[in-house]
């Protein structure tokens, strides 16, 4: 069964300093990966996603996610986070052997202090 | 606009009441889900649909009904409201399944008394 997790509730930065928040997954054939950002009182938003190729891969609004199989991690990553970056990320995995719905991890929710 | 809108944006109907969220969406995309996000469980998959009058049971399919006879609307039925289907309800829709990025709506803020 394919699964993700997302090992800290809360992550907390100061403007300007780099983020980082994790993701780890498991599945059986390949996973295809996304991460998602949620203001308050709106849907998900889609920021970027690994299907294949390049293990870094890059999205909006700065940001990119480094891909390593081994470690079946797809953390999410900033070099200089912004107040606005404040919201709740989601980090979602789709198994290519196990039908068509994304999975999604629990949530971290970013808080950057100016 | 092109876009998915979800109706009613909040309700509050009581234990036993059967209601129906409405989800719209405006491009045409094949795939359509809904997903309920509670706090500490993140987003959990309820249904979803490949295509019209194809739908399937996701992660927490119990107590709720689907229905795709167009490839636009995609409604959630709560048959007998519990209070542990409060919830926010977002429905989502996405061109290629599991490939393509979901584009969600801002969700309906269901509350069951």
């Amino acid at each position: 069964a394919q699964s993700v997790a997302q090992p800290e509730d809360q992550v907390n930065v100061a403007e300007g300093n780099p983020l980082t928040v994790k993701c780890t997954y498991s599945v059986s054939g390949n996973p295809y990966l996304f991460w998602y950002v949620q203001y308050p009182n709106r849907g998900l938003q889609f920021l970027l996603k690994y299907i294949t190729g390049d293990n870094l891969v890059k999205g909006s609004y700065g940001f990119e996610a480094e891909f390593n199989k081994s470690q079946t991690s797809f953390h999410l990553k900033k070099p200089s986070a912004l107040v606005s970056d404040s919201a709740l990320y989601f980090c979602a995995v789709r198994d290519d052997q196990a039908g068509t719905a994304l999975i999604f991890g629990k949530g971290t929710t970013l808080s950057v202090s100016s | 606009d092109a876009g998915i809108t979800q109706s009613p944006r909040y309700k509050i109907t009581e234990t036993g009441r059967q209601v129906t969220l409405m989800c719209h969406q405006t491009w045409s995309h094949s795939y359509m889900f809904w997903y309920r996000q509670d706090l500490g469980h993140g987003l959990r998959l309820i249904y979803y649909s490949a295509a019209a009058d194809i739908t399937d049971k996701g992660e927490v399919p119990d107590g709720y009904v689907v229905s795709r006879s167009k490839t636009e609307n995609f409604p959630l039925t709560l048959e007998s409201a519990t209070r542990s289907q409060t919830s926010v309800y977002f429905c989502a829709s996405s061109e290629l399944g599991g490939v393509s990025p979901l584009h969600f709506g801002n969700g309906t803020r269901l509350t069951v008394t």
